[in-house]
């Protein structure tokens, strides 16, 4: 069955500190993985998608299909990346299933 | 371009009771999607409308029920509410290779 696995509910660190959050996969085919953020009190919103390998916000995350892993990293946190982070495997036909989530706390 | 918009924002509806959700998608998208958040978990995908058919379901009972209409927006119905479906409703919206885009949710609170 294809499953989403983030092991953090909640990351602290520092601000300028580096930030890795962890997201491992289960899936029988070639998965597209996506990163969502949801800011105190906004909606649900797309931070990166694998196959764009852009860095929004600074933000960067690699695919390893070898780990099944697609973690998200940012070399120097900064206290507006506070918020719910959402590792999320896209199936065929856009259907996601997501992890539960982690809270990212950065603290000045 | 609002993007995904959803009504209404909350809800509060009794046990028994029937409720009506709806989504706007984003313009230019053609698929609406409806997922489930209970407190503290992920989005739970609930099903999925693509021209005006249901194309993909999850792990949802009969309860839940959904239509599309031809301007893509879309209505998820639930009968006969339990307490347990108490829950962030959120509709995302999407098309062939863009990414789904996340309305603001309908809070929905059964008592």
């Amino acid at each position: 069955a294809q499953r989403v696995t983030q092991p953090e509910k909640l990351l602290s660190v520092f601000k300028g500190a580096p930030v890795e959050l962890k997201c491992n996969y289960s899936y029988s085919g070639s998965p597209e993985l996506f990163w969502y953020v949801q800011y105190s009190r906004q909606r649900l919103q797309l931070l990166l998608r694998h196959i764009s390998r852009e860095s929004i916000k600074g933000f960067t995350a690699d695919l390893n299909k070898g780990e099944t892993s697609f973690h998200l990293k940012k070399p120097f946190a900064q206290e507006e990346d506070s918020a719910m982070y959402y590792c999320a495997l896209g199936e065929y036909g856009n259907k996601l299933v997501f992890g539960a989530g982690t809270i990212l706390r950065v603290k000045s | 371009d609002a993007g995904v918009t959803q009504s209404p924002t909350h809800l509060i509806k009794t046990r028994g009771q029937q409720v009506t959700l709806r989504c706007s998608p984003k313009s230019g998208h053609d698929t609406v999607s409806w997922y489930q958040q209970a407190l503290g978990q992920g989005p739970q995908f609930i099903f999925q409308y693509y021209e005006e058919e249901e194309r993909q379901r999850g792990n949802f009972p009969d309860r839940f029920s959904g239509h599309q209409f031809p301007n893509y927006s879309s209505e998820l119905n639930v009968n006969a509410l339990l307490l347990g479906d108490s829950a962030l409703y959120l509709c995302a919206s999407s098309s062939f290779l863009q990414a789904a885009r996340f309305g603001p949710g309908t809070r929905l609170t059964v008592t």
